[in-house]
């Protein structure tokens, strides 16, 4: 009864080549989130969504796009890979700020591979 | 811009001592800080939540303090095991972009 599952868990692909990675949440919360550990184990956040609204796009080149068809799943696209996009990416979710209880919850995290 | 640091970046002991792993973070506009373990290869586990308005926070073993003025927070571990043994992350919340912002984490080690 995972409380936010990602798919797959592991992902290895060729330079040029397109791929999703599916995440949803079973919490009720209203905020999901996609962050990027690399190599050196540093997580940083690539976006954040509120009610299937975009609220936070970091820096992140518009290969990646995320879509929200409902509060409950934040797919990530990505487009034409590159070596660089290896890492591990992770979903989370929450409730925003001032509704409640406020604890970020992590899903297992997916290896994406670029070879 | 926040950021956040984690001192130490590393450490090992021996079971059953004391620890005490730090975080200290540039912006004290936050919402809440929440602490994390991340076991090699896994995703993460949420530890503790710790409101702005909050000093301190306990489960278990496990006890958080926040300093949010001086841009402080410290994990304190008693009596360590070595199922401790992985890596503590620390992540502000932001008050105004709403972001968890993750500090380099230390990575702990407690040997039998």
């Amino acid at each position: 009864d995972t409380a936010v599952s990602q798919t797959p868990k592991y992902l290895v692909t060729q330079m040029g080549n397109d791929k999703s990675i599916k995440c949803e949440q079973n919490l009720g919360h209203d905020t999901m989130y996609w962050y990027k550990q690399d190599s050196k184990k540093f997580l940083k956040i690539m976006f954040s969504y509120n009610n299937k609204e975009l609220i936070i796009n970091e820096t992140v080149p518009n290969r990646f796009s995320p879509k929200s068809p409902d509060k409950a799943h934040l797919n990530l696209h990505i487009n034409s890979l590159e070596l660089g996009d290896s890492a591990v990416y992770f979903c989370a979710s929450s409730q925003q700020q001032g509704a409640g209880n406020t604890e970020a919850f992590f899903g297992q995290g997916t290896r994406l591979t670029v070879v | 811009k926040q950021e956040v640091t984690q001192i130490p970046a590393a450490l090992s002991v021996p079971e059953g001592e004391n620890l005490v792993l730090n975080c200290s973070f540039t912006d004290s506009a936050i919402y809440n800080l929440q602490w994390f373990r991340q076991d090699p290869g896994k995703g993460l586990t949420s530890l503790l939540l710790i409101q702005s308005s909050q000093r301190e926070q306990t489960s278990g073993r496990l006890n958080a303090s926040l300093d949010k003025s001086s841009g402080r927070s410290t994990l304190y571990i008693a009596a360590s095991q070595p199922g401790d043994s992985a890596t503590y992350l620390c992540a502000p919340r932001s008050y105004n972009t709403d972001k968890l912002i993750f500090g380099t984490g230390t990575r702990l080690q407690v040997f039998p």
